[in-house]
């Protein structure tokens, strides 16, 4: 059974600090999504992972895998409190079939 | 853009009644997809769907059942709500699974968070 840890599951960091998240899963996987959801909003897409070594940014956020070590990562730069949400990364097993992460609630304070 | 619409965002039932959600995905997507979402636990999945008439169950369907006539509509049935049925529930849709990787991508749904009384 696939499993997916993420930790921290509860992340308060002050403005323009950097901080890591970070997702292991226990299988074998080359597909890796992160999501984000605000309070009381579905999710949203933020990046897909889809091989060994994929990075990919978007303003202050960077997602990162490595599919040896079962590891992918988001990293947040210089952080705002706009960024504030619960953060979810999700694996995708034979057919499609997404295992979620119990997902990190992020606060960012100014 | 991808829309994936949910009957109801919040609804409330009684113990023991017979409960319908609906699915609604607006881009010819193949896959069909039905999580629910409790505090601490994450998604969770219920059941999905490849194709019209399709279903196979995910991770927790014990208790739920799914119906899929159309291939735009995913419904998730809940045959005699429970107490611990009370969550959000998020509908998911995909392209197909015969694609390019990025094909398989989930667009959700805005969710019904439904309470059982």
């Amino acid at each position: 059974e696939l499993k997916v840890e993420q930790n921290p599951l509860f992340l308060s960091m002050q403005e323009g600090k950097n901080y890591t998240i970070y997702c292991n899963y226990s299988t074998t996987s080359d597909r890796l999504y992160w999501y984000r959801q605000d309070p009381g909003k579905s999710l949203e897409s933020l990046f897909v992972l889809l091989s060994n070594g994929a990075v990919k940014q978007e303003g202050r956020l960077m997602a990162s895998l490595d599919t040896k070590a079962r590891l992918s990562t988001l990293h947040i730069t210089a952080a705002v409190h706009d960024l504030s949400a619960t953060y979810f990364c999700a694996v995708d097993v034979y057919g499609n079939k997404l295992v979620f992460g119990a997902g990190t609630i992020l606060r960012v304070k100014s | 853009d991808v829309k994936v619409t949910q009957s109801s965002r919040y609804l409330v039932k009684r113990t023991g009644e017979k409960v319908f959600l609906e699915c609604v995905q607006d881009m010819d997507h193949e896959n069909m997809f039905w999580y629910r979402q409790d505090p601490g636990l994450g998604l969770r999945l219920i059941y999905f769907s490849y194709d019209v008439k399709m279903k196979e169950k995910g991770d927790i369907p014990e208790g739920y059942s799914v119906s899929r006539e159309k291939k735009e509509r995913f419904s998730l049935i809940l045959e005699s709500a429970s107490t611990n049925q009370t969550s959000m529930y998020l509908c998911a849709s995909s392209l197909t699974l015969s694609g390019r990787a990025t094909d398989y991508e989930q667009y959700f749904g805005p969710g019904t968070r439904l309470t059982v009384t």
